[in-house]
């Protein structure tokens, strides 16, 4: 199976930070990369797919990037209903699998 | 807009069969992968199997010897047995499409907790 490995676990930020996520494949992935958020007791919600197109109805201070094994998430400018958890997911092969996730909590 | 939604039994006893069901709504089965997707409280996501419209089937190879997943065309609902449950599924279980097969999941179903307990 690919191992993907997002970094922060946790990340402390305020309203207007400029905040990136990385997400790193055990192997190249391409761009079969896409990013989830998730707040508590909810379904988790598609941000963005293949690595770097933007969901439609997602905010655009949501933005992705990276391929190969490298990818990030960067949200410009972080709004009080971003402060949630995020995952990263390669649907490069069977089984997909899910970084283990990243909280962006309040500083 | 299409919607998923999870139903069955909240709590299941060690050794018997997980059953679940997801009811598509609004949009039709047809050419999209249908997924179940899981999540133990507090853990992350795992990825359980698919299936196609047509009946095709992939399952994660960590459940494959416990896992059946069936689609019913005509009442637009895909369904998961996980054979033999312990513990370890306890879990939020999800449903969710895919356009293709090395696609994203999009939309998902709100999800229904299973406890397997006794």
């Amino acid at each position: 199976d690919i191992q993907m490995t997002q970094s922060p676990s946790t990340l402390s930020a305020s309203v207007g930070d400029r905040v990136t996520i990385t997400c790193r494949a055990s192997q190249s992935i391409s761009t079969y990369l896409n990013w989830y958020q998730q707040d508590p007791g909810k379904a988790p919600k598609l941000l963005i797919y293949s690595a770097s197109s933007l969901q439609s109805g997602v905010p655009s201070r949501f933005s992705g990037s990276g391929s190969g094994t490298d990818f990030t998430l960067t949200i410009s400018s972080l709004q009080p209903e971003d402060f949630s958890t995020y995952y990263c997911q390669q649907s490069y092969t069977t089984p997909q699998t899910f970084g283990q996730g990243t909280k962006v909590e309040v500083k | 807009q299409v919607q998923l939604q999870e139903s069955g039994p909240g709590l299941v006893k060690p050794s018997e069969t997980l059953s679940l069901t997801c009811t598509v709504s609004d949009g039709s089965i047809t050419n999209y992968f249908w997924n179940w997707i899981r999540q133990p409280p507090g853990k992350g996501l795992e990825w359980i199997g698919h299936i196609y419209h047509s009946g095709s089937t992939y399952y994660n190879p960590s459940l494959k010897s416990r896992v059946t997943i069936s689609v019913d065309t005509t009442k637009n609902q895909i369904s998961l047995r996980l054979n033999s449950a312990t513990a370890a599924d306890t879990a939020v279980y999800y449903c969710a499409r895919a356009p293709y097969i090395a696609a994203w999941f999009d939309p998902w179903g709100q999800g229904t907790l299973v406890t397997v307990s006794s």
